[in-house]
């Protein structure tokens, strides 16, 4: 399979502080990265569509100005989570699929956010 | 409307049974599916993938499509308690683009 990595795995930050988080196709190139969410007990939520070189796509009810996402290389995204606050405190997991591939959604680590 | 179904259960199964994980979807034209595992705190994992109506052995995992019933089901033979987990279904949708959605996932406890 293809190897994703996300950077940071653990953050804590205060209420109003941005975080951002990233995320790297190790071994292949991205046009096409996906953001979910996860909160506990909960499944994943599809956030948004980062597309390489263009703006970003987001889902119904996530806000475009909150969760920043740049996708300026093929093999790197960035969520940036801006003015935090306690109830952003959730999973943030990226994902992306080979290009040619059969479909399937290779997944990085995940970013814990927790907002004091 | 893009949604997919799962019991969320638990499951519970004693060691070396057969674990059955069922799923639904609304999305009729849909092609693509997807089993993912999910241990506590961790990342997805993929298990299987299925893309045509019958069944698809992989192992201990069976996957099996019926696209006319929107039902996409896995089967675990021989559970092992190293399969306790929570067992995600994902499903392409058209509306969705290349992005997949899930289920709310099946917990999976087996017993030794």
């Amino acid at each position: 399979g293809a190897v994703v990595s996300q950077h940071p795995s653990w953050v804590i930050c205060k209420s109003g502080t941005s975080v951002k988080i990233e995320c790297r196709s190790l071994d292949f190139q991205a046009t096409t990265m996906f953001w979910y969410r996860q909160f506990p007990k909960q499944s994943l939520m599809l956030m948004a569509t980062s597309n390489e070189g263009s703006k970003a796509t987001y889902e119904q009810g996530v806000e475009k100005d909150k969760f920043l996402i740049n996708h300026a290389s093929l093999t790197l995204s960035t969520l940036t989570v801006t003015s935090a606050h306690p109830e952003d405190s959730s999973f943030y997991i990226c994902s992306a699929g080979r290009a040619g591939g059969t479909g399937e959604l290779f997944f990085g680590e995940g970013s814990r956010l927790t907002v004091l | 409307q893009k949604e997919v179904e799962q019991n969320s259960g638990p499951l519970s199964v004693p060691e070396g049974a057969i674990a059955s994980l069922n799923c639904t979807y609304s999305d009729r034209v849909s092609q693509s599916f997807f089993w993912y595992r999910q241990y506590s705190g961790k990342s997805p994992e993929l298990i299987m993938s299925i893309y045509s109506n019958g069944d698809k052995e992989d192992g201990r995992f069976t996957a099996q499509l019926n696209k006319a019933s929107q039902y996409v089901s896995l089967l675990i033979r021989d559970s092992q308690p190293s399969d306790s987990a929570t067992y995600l279904c994902a499903v392409r949708m058209k509306e969705a683009g290349t992005a997949l959605i899930f289920g709310k996932g099946t917990t999976l406890s087996v017993s030794s």
